[in-house]
């Protein structure tokens, strides 16, 4: 398996527009997780699924943010309007069940300007 | 509030010589405890899981310890490669999610 893979590797955009952020996770597993990752605060998640249904969504900072998994091998995170505090790096992580270790994307690295 | 403290945030060796980072943490039962390396610009790989008090797993050059209160990732005779931002994260009982809760990490350089 490839890992889990996010799209795209860097994002800069202005202030009010919408982004998109995607993730593929690891095939079978059946948890995926978003985190946000800034030298102020850490990682910090923001949402996770279990099957592709939304568990925990209290970490996503404001109605600007918002993630979908409309299928097992496939989730977004979007940010509408974009801010620029909301510049940082998003990683996605899957698991296979709890407790078990998570597998990391390489990141998107989101500058808001 | 559960909670993840590491020390020190950075530490500089000479190749060869060992050392230990701390992660001391709080939580309301401890289902897992995990390290993770990151390198500049890449995602977190995952290194150790630790499950209970009394507990080590070795991988090279590092060796992960758990008690009650805190982990230790001991490094043996580190080289450059090792040079890394060392992550631990707690998964708590009480929570029955997968919510993995991190440390700000420790950025070792292990100087030739």
């Amino acid at each position: 398996d490839a890992g889990v893979i996010q799209s795209p590797r860097h994002e800069v955009t202005e202030m009010g527009q919408e982004v998109t952020l995607r993730c593929k996770p690891i095939s079978g597993h059946d948890y995926l997780f978003w985190y946000r990752q800034t030298m102020m605060r850490g990682l910090e998640l923001l949402i996770y699924f279990n099957n592709n249904v939304p568990i925990d969504d209290s970490g996503m900072p404001e109605d600007r943010f918002s993630a979908k998994m409309p299928n097992a091998s496939f989730s977004t995170l979007k940010i509408q309007p974009s801010e620029p505090r909301d510049s940082a790096v998003y990683f996605c992580a899957s698991s296979l069940g709890v407790p078990t270790e998570a597998f990391f994307g390489q990141g998107t690295r989101l500058t808001v300007v | 509030e559960d909670q993840v403290t590491q020390s020190p945030e950075a530490l500089r060796l000479q190749e060869g010589e060992s050392s230990s980072l701390n992660c001391s943490y709080t939580v309301s039962g401890l289902r897992g405890l995990f390290w993770y390396r990151q390198d500049p610009g890449k995602g977190p790989e995952f290194l150790f899981t630790l499950y209970s008090a009394g507990e080590e797993k070795e991988k090279e050059r590092l060796k992960a310890t758990l008690t009650k209160k805190e982990s230790f990732l001991h490094i043996t005779a580190p080289k450059p490669e090792d040079s890394a931002t060392y992550l631990c994260a707690v998964q708590a009982r009480s929570s029955n999610t997968g919510k993995l809760i991190f440390g700000q990490g420790t950025t070792l350089q292990v100087k030739p």
